[in-house]
């Protein structure tokens, strides 16, 4: 079972930040946190992925707290083209496969 | 540089036949994952190829099987298709075991009929 828990669905307005949480209380100390996403009717794509530190890339930013709880993606400027299902995973980097959880759908409107 | 690649997109087989899927990881990447999609399941780990070993194996049946090359390309094979096994089934690869940011490709759409 996913260790990770994520809002089923969310909205967000074009041209605002999205701000996607993910609570994981349960995280042990070598697991990282993996966001993915995926289109509808393409495979999941990698965003970013943190173990404590904020971590930034041309995407979109990973905010986790200092308890390594729960963490924060945040995509600065969301286009209708980031409208997918938000996938936050928690995965020690060696040996382990990725289990996914059901995500949040984010709907970016007009 | 190309993607990882997954031929066939789509098949469409009757119950009880077998299938066989492909995957071409990106150029260099070492290690090969399959995954099942379903609308009730969601993302379902089936198993991990690296260096044409079976690294890591999820909770599925038998009838799931796969084999990975020497040039790092993967098939996955279904044996005696159920009705239950209609899913997209995805492929991702990675430099090595573990490594981070898997990249998927665009997966197989298998309809059992």
């Amino acid at each position: 079972d996913a260790k990770t828990t994520q809002p089923p669905s969310m909205d967000c307005a074009e041209g605002r930040a999205a701000n996607l949480p993910c609570n994981h209380s349960t995280i042990s100390g070598n697991e990282y946190v993996y966001w993915y996403r995926q289109i509808h009717s393409q495979g999941p794509q990698y965003i970013i992925h943190g173990l404590k530190n904020n971590e930034t890339n041309e995407m979109a930013s990973l905010i986790i707290t200092e308890d390594r709880k729960s963490s924060t993606l945040i995509l600065p400027h969301a286009t209708l083209r980031d409208t997918a299902v938000y996938y936050c995973i928690l995965r020690a980097n060696y040996g382990q496969n990725f289990v996914f959880g059901p995500g949040t759908r984010l709907s970016v409107l007009p | 540089k190309a993607g990882v690649t997954q031929t066939p997109r789509y098949l469409i087989k009757t119950r009880g036949q077998q299938v066989t899927l492909s995957c071409s990881p990106i150029s260099g990447h070492r290690s090969v994952s399959w995954y099942q999609q379903t609308p009730g399941q969601g993302l379902q780990f089936l198993f991990e190829y690296f260096s044409e070993t079976q690294r890591n194996k999820g909770n599925f049946p038998g009838r799931f099987s796969g084999r990975q090359f020497s040039n790092s390309r993967s098939e996955m094979n279904v044996s005696t298709l159920e009705l239950g096994d209609s899913a997209l089934y995805l492929c991702a690869s990675s430099l090595a075991q573990g490594a981070p940011g898997y990249t998927f490709g665009s997966g197989t759409r298998l309809t059992v009929v």
